[in-house]
């Protein structure tokens, strides 16, 4: 089955910093990989959606962006931090449709933003 | 498109008794759907899944879910709840398709009293 490796665990981070939280993936090929964002209190918010290498769907307008440079890897970006990105952030991934469609899961990054 | 409500944001048992989560969903085609359960500080583990077997699936720790096509329903239920039941508990969609995007609900909060 899929491994996600998600890093780092925690992160505490002043405002107006860059972000780059990377995530890779073990088990799998052209697997669809997701960005979910977990506010304190909060359920899980689908940031970004990506099926192919390049290929990214933004789910909402947000301080936020996503690359997809390799197949099984996936980065979560920012230039300028702010205080309302605070939260969990989960990396995903799932197999391509069909029968597939289980999501696997990181351990997740601890944003703190401050 | 697919979407998922989970009606209670929390829901309180005392233990021993009766666990019912309630999770509607909508898809344009058959779905998936899967239960996740979070703990505190931890990550998502999955606790059943459905994909168009039989239509009542069995989980780890005594819970089961029932899927109901003729009311868009995957509720979660355990006969007996046990303290250590007390978590986050997310309902989750996919389509399967090769472009399905997996969607969370916005979670049930369940305690346990003793």
């Amino acid at each position: 089955s899929q491994t996600i490796h998600q890093w780092p665990a925690t992160l505490v981070q002043p405002v107006g910093s860059p972000l780059s939280l990377e995530c890779t993936v073990e088990g799998t090929s052209n697997p669809n990989l997701y960005w979910y964002r977990q506010a304190a209190g909060r359920g899980l918010q689908l940031l970004f959606y990506s099926v192919g290498i390049g290929q990214i769907s933004s789910e909402v307008p947000q301080n936020l962006s996503a690359s997809r440079p390799q197949d099984r890897q996936f980065i979560l970006s920012s230039k300028k931090l702010l205080l309302s990105d605070s939260g969990f952030y989960l990396c995903a991934c799932s197999g391509q449709g069909g029968m597939n469609t289980e999501a696997f899961f990181g351990q997740g990054t601890r944003l703190t933003v401050v | 498109a697919q979407s998922v409500t989970q009606l209670d944001s929390h829901v309180s048992v005392s233990e021993g008794t009766p666990v019912l989560l309630r999770c509607n969903y909508s898809s344009s085609y058959s779905p998936s759907l899967f239960w996740y359960v979070q703990h505190p500080n931890k990550g998502l583990q999955l606790l059943l899944k459905y994909t168009s077997a039989a239509t009542l699936v069995k989980g780890i720790n005594g819970f089961e879910a029932e899927f109901k096509k003729s009311e868009t329903s995957f509720h979660l239920t355990k006969p007996s709840a046990h303290m250590s039941d007390a978590a986050e508990y997310f309902c989750v969609v996919s389509g399967r398709s090769s472009a399905s995007k997996i969607i969370f609900g916005s979670g049930t909060r369940l305690s346990i009293r003793p």
